[in-house]
Formats: structure tokens, sequence, C-alpha cells
């Protein structure tokens, strides 16, 4: 069984600010099924990179992912408004796949 | 537009049935992996089942192995989840995804809008 430990569980910045996010495997994954979501309260997750670096369709270039191994980075350069919401990784195939989550909060 | 549509939930009791439904559009539904996805209240997202495009390959998490039954229907581009003996701990938002991969990687690239089940006497 594959963990994922996201940091930190709370992330308070305020518009403009660089946003890193964590996403630790607790053993060696491929990088060609981590993948990141975001969820804003009332709606369905939205995917946003996969293959660890790759953007989904749509999804602006502030959003970028990096990693391998067992540490993953999703950042988000400059935050926009529409940015803070919950922040999920997933180990596609996996079980359980996703990380617990990693809330960006308005400082 | 690729859509998903989830329907079938609602108010059960404890050791009640309920039967979802991911009905599909605006792509070739027989062609990819599908995944119930689950959120409790308040909780992060808790992956429930898989089954692939020919419905050759199915998996479920141990929190509902043996009472929860995924299929899908192709030709009516439609995917289930059959729900038994359900818990109060059952009670969640769930999801139906789609898979996706390329010379990337794999991941869910779009997901219904969700269809809350409660469990509750």
């Amino acid at each position: 069984e594959i963990v994922l430990t996201q940091s930190p569980g709370t992330l308070s910045l305020s518009p403009g600010e660089r946003a890193t996010l964590s996403c630790r495997a607790s053993q060696s994954v491929s990088s060609s099924y981590l993948a990141w979501y975001q969820q804003k309260p009332g709606q369905a997750p939205r995917l946003l990179i996969y293959g660890a670096s790759s953007r989904a369709t749509g999804i602006p270039d502030r959003f970028s992912g990096s990693g391998s191994g067992t540490d993953f980075t999703l950042t988000i350069s400059r935050l926009e408004p529409e940015d803070f919401a919950v922040y999920y990784c997933q180990q596609y195939g996996s079980s359980p796949p996703f990380g617990g989550g990693t809330k960006v909060e308005i400082k | 537009e690729v859509q998903l549509v989830e329907s079938g939930g609602g108010l059960v009791k404890p050791g009640g049935s309920l039967r979802l439904s991911c009905a599909a559009s605006g792509f070739t539904f027989s062609s990819y992996s599908m995944n119930w996805v689950r959120q409790a209240p308040g909780k992060g997202l808790e992956w429930v089942s898989s089954i692939s495009s020919s419905s050759s390959y199915i998996y479920y998490a141990d929190s509902v192995k043996g009472r929860f039954t995924i299929s899908r229907d192709n030709a009516k581009n439609s995917l289930y989840l059959q729900m038994n003996s359900l818990r109060a701990e059952d009670t969640a938002v769930y999801y139906c995804a789609r898979v996706y991969y390329d010379s990337s990687g794999y991941c869910f690239d779009y997901w219904g809008q969700g269809t809350l089940v409660t469990v509750s006497s």
C-alpha cells in the first residue's frame, strides 16, 4: 500500500503570492501515475496536472507540477482569487490513491 | 462536450440498498475505463471502484468490497454502482470519473457533478 501525504494541511497566502504544495509518497512511485486536482466547495474535482508535470487542457501556465520518486510538488506561481481551493494529489492505480488534500486559503 | 451525469442518490436506511447511475455523453464511452469516487461530508476524496472499458477488470476499495458492485452498459453509455448493506459511513457524494491516459501519464480527466447518498435511520 502506497500512502500519499500532503503538506501543509492548510496554506494561508495572499493573492499574487506563490504557493508550493507537497505530496510525499510512502515509497517510490512512477511519475506517470501522479496527478493533481483542484476542488472548490460544492464542485467536483478538476484535473490540473497529470504525469507529474503535464498540464491538463485549459489549465493556466501559473500551475506547474514537478518531482519524482517519492516527492512531488504543485506550484502556483501567482495566486489568483479563483485559485483558493483544496488540492489533492493522486497516485493512479494504487489504493488508496488520493492524498489528504491541502487547503489554500486567503490570508 | 464530455458530460458525466450521476443519478440515483438519496436517503436510505442502514442495511438498505441503492443503485447509482452515471450517464455519459460526448465521447466514445466504450473506449474508456471508469471509476467511482466518493467524498464524505467535509472529508477528502476516496476511490471506491474501477471498471475497464470492456468490464474485464474490476477493482474495489477494501471498504466496499463484497457490498458494492460496479458495472457498465456500453450500449447505453452508462456506468452503475449497486450498493448493498449500506452503512452510515457510506454517506457521501459519489462521483463518476473517466480515466484518461497518454504518453505523459494516467489520470481522471472528467468528473460528474456527483450524487449525494445519505445512510441514516
